[in-house]
């Protein structure tokens, strides 16, 4: 089974400061990680992945995540917050020996962007 | 442009009426599948369809039912509606499994309010 979680449900940062959001996760195989954004009254986008190969994963928007196997973590970071950059971030998981293809999803961060 | 398009966006309904939200994907994917997602509990897996005629359960399939008679459509129907299905209902599709199609593509979501 598999897990995700997410620290926060609220960050608040202002414009120009540093974006973190944690995740950790917990499965029995290497997975898949990824990190949606849902805009107010949109679906979720795909901010960016991490399948295999370098841990250090870039997205849209400025943001990348970086996947630590020893810490079980893939925290999403963006230099520096812009007032359009606030909406809500899921962090998900899936199994890639699975033919069900399943997203797990953490409960989501709710980001704040103050000027 | 490829896109999941969910029908209705918004839908007020009556405990015990039953009705369909449809979902239909213009990408030619195999894997489809609908979450809910709640305040709180991020997004959890209601069902799935690897392909036509191929459906399964996933972590809340209770109350729901869904159909795959073509690869495009994958409707959710409420036999019955209850008011703790009031929810916020999201459809995705995925490319077949590989490494390099892992990507989960979100409808709009359709809000369901029962009363």
């Amino acid at each position: 089974a598999q897990s995700v979680t997410q620290l926060g449900s609220h960050v608040s940062v202002s414009e120009g400061a540093l974006v973190l959001l944690r995740c950790n996760y917990s499965s029995s195989v290497p997975p898949y990680l990824f990190w949606y954004v849902q805009y107010p009254n949109q679906g979720l986008q795909l901010l960016l992945k991490y399948t295999t190969g370098a841990t250090l994963v870039k997205g849209i928007n400025g943001f990348e995540a970086e996947f630590k196997k020893s810490e079980t973590s893939f925290h999403l970071t963006k230099p520096s917050a812009h007032m359009s950059d606030a909406a809500e971030y899921f962090c998900a998981v899936s199994d890639p020996w699975s033919s069900a293809r399943q997203l797990t999803f953490g409960s989501g961060t709710q980001l704040t962007v103050l000027p | 442009e490829a896109q999941v398009t969910q029908n209705p966006r918004y839908l007020i309904t009556v405990t015990g009426k039953k009705l369909t939200v449809t979902c239909s994907q213009n990408m030619n994917h195999e894997y489809m599948s609908w979450y809910r997602q709640d305040p709180g509990l991020g997004l959890r897996q209601i069902y799935y369809s690897m392909n036509v005629e191929v459906t399964d359960k996933g972590d809340v399939p209770e109350g729901y039912k869904v159909s795959r008679k073509e690869k495009r459509n994958f409707p959710l129907i409420l036999e019955s509606p209850s008011p703790n299905q009031t929810s916020l209902y999201f459809c995705a599709s995925s490319p077949p499994t590989g490494a390099m199609n892992t990507e989960a593509f979100f409808g709009q979501g359709t809000r369901l309010t029962v009363v």
